[in-house]
This record gives C-alpha cells, sequence and structure tokens, in this order.
C-alpha cells in the first residue's frame, strides 16, 4: 500500500511565486524525509532531506516543514522559476529497514514565466 | 567525479525472455539500491546489497534477483518477463553511514 501520500498532481505557478507541495505518511518509526527532484530522462535527484526532531529545514530557495504530530511534512519553492519545471518526489525511510525509500506519487510542477 | 552509472540506458525485451541491468555506484559508495519507476509513479524499492549480500527486500517477486561484486558494483537480474515489468529501472548509491542516495539516470525496460 502506498505508505506516503502526496498531493498536489499537478501545479502551475507563476515565475516568482511560491510552490507548496504536501505529504502524509502514517508510519511513526519513519526517521528520515527527503524530497527529490526528477526532470525527465533524468533519475531523482536529491533536494532536501529532514529529520523528525527538526520542524524546518531551509536550504536557499527550498524549505521542509514538518510536523511530527499531524505525520505531515510539506515543500515549499519561494521564488519559483521556469528552471524549477519538473517533477517532485517526497519519500520517507527509516533506519532499520536500511533507509529504502518509500516514495510518493509525485507532483508535477509548471513554472510559467 | 563520476556519479552512479547504468547501463544500458534503453532496452527492449520480449516477454518471458530474461534481462540483466548493470550499475556503477559513485565512487565511495558501499550500498547499492534498486528501484522500479513506472511511467508516472514514483520509484518502487526492489532490494538493497551492502557487502556483496541482499539486505532489505521490497514487495517484489524471486523473479527480481541481483548481486554485488567486490567492486561496489551491481547487477539486477530479471526473469521471465512480463509486459508489467516495462519501467525506468534506477539505481542509487549512499556512503557507508547513509547520507542520502545518488541515482543514476535508469535503464528504461521495455517489454514486448
Amino acid at each position: 500500500q502506498q505508505q506516503v501520500k502526496q498531493s498536489p498532481q499537478s501545479l502551475i505557478v507563476q515565475k516568482g511565486g511560491i510552490s507548496i507541495i504536501n505529504c502524509a505518511y502514517e508510519n511513526t518509526a519513519f526517521d528520515y524525509f527527503p524530497w527529490y527532484q526528477q526532470f525527465p530522462g533524468k533519475g531523482p535527484a536529491l533536494l532536501i532531506a529532514i529529520r523528525p526532531d527538526v520542524s524546518e529545514k531551509k536550504e536557499g530557495r527550498f524549505t521542509i516543514s514538518f510536523n511530527k504530530s499531524a505525520k505531515q511534512f510539506s515543500l515549499h519553492i519561494m521564488d519559483s522559476q521556469p528552471g524549477d519545471s519538473a517533477t517532485y518526489f517526497c519519500a520517507a525511510s527509516m533506519r532499520n529497514s536500511g533507509y529504502a525509500l518509500n516514495f510518493g506519487k509525485g507532483t508535477s510542477l509548471l513554472v510559467t514565466p | 567525479d563520476a556519479g552512479v552509472t547504468q547501463s544500458p540506458t534503453h532496452l527492449i525485451k520480449t516477454r518471458g525472455q530474461q534481462v540483466t541491468l548493470r550499475c556503477s555506484p559513485k565512487s565511495g559508495h558501499d550500498t547499492v539500491s534498486w528501484y522500479q519507476q513506472a511511467l508516472g509513479q514514483g520509484p518502487q524499492f526492489i532490494f538493497q546489497y551492502y557487502e556483496e549480500e541482499e539486505r532489505q527486500r521490497g514487495n517484489f517477486p524471486d523473479r527480481f534477483s541481483g548481486h554485488q561484486f567486490p567492486n561496489y558494483s551491481s547487477e539486477l537480474n530479471v526473469n521471465a518477463l512480463l509486459l508489467g515489468d516495462s519501467a525506468l529501472y534506477l539505481c542509487a548509491s549512499s556512503l557507508p553511514g547513509f547520507y542520502g542516495y545518488t541515482f543514476g539516470s535508469g535503464t528504461r525496460l521495455t517489454v514486448v
């Protein structure tokens, strides 16, 4: 079954706007939550990741917000650019499964000029 | 510094055949994982190799098997191919102690 639920399936944002993608999980044993960016014909590339002892992590224009009690986490892309147009995947994993990644179904982001 | 290298990039096989996909991890990485990504879906974990042994396995049938060599490179074998095995197969490697995965660009397998 899908262990990580991601929404929305697709997103259109104007250049300079904020893109927000949400994910929810059920297994409280998960202890590592990465976000990946994937361009057509390429493998996923790690964007940013967070552990559950932190509520927010920021790297450049990318921020993860983490709500442990709600079992939800989200990716915010500030000042979205056309070059950010890609598919974004959230994932969750845990140490005792060798950090095998459980991916969401992905969000296709289009940033219009 | 080369990242994760996968070969071949594309492959067409007939139903019932067998296929072998290859992966060279990023330099210094000792753990290799394989994922299957169907069109329009997120990657699904197949299995993970460390110290030449399968350490973790996802919900895939025994038709999917693998191997890791002493130089940390890895192979994914799929027997008795089904049409549903058509997908992008991704290899990911990680450093000892785990600091996140680096993915290759994948092998696009088409079963006809």
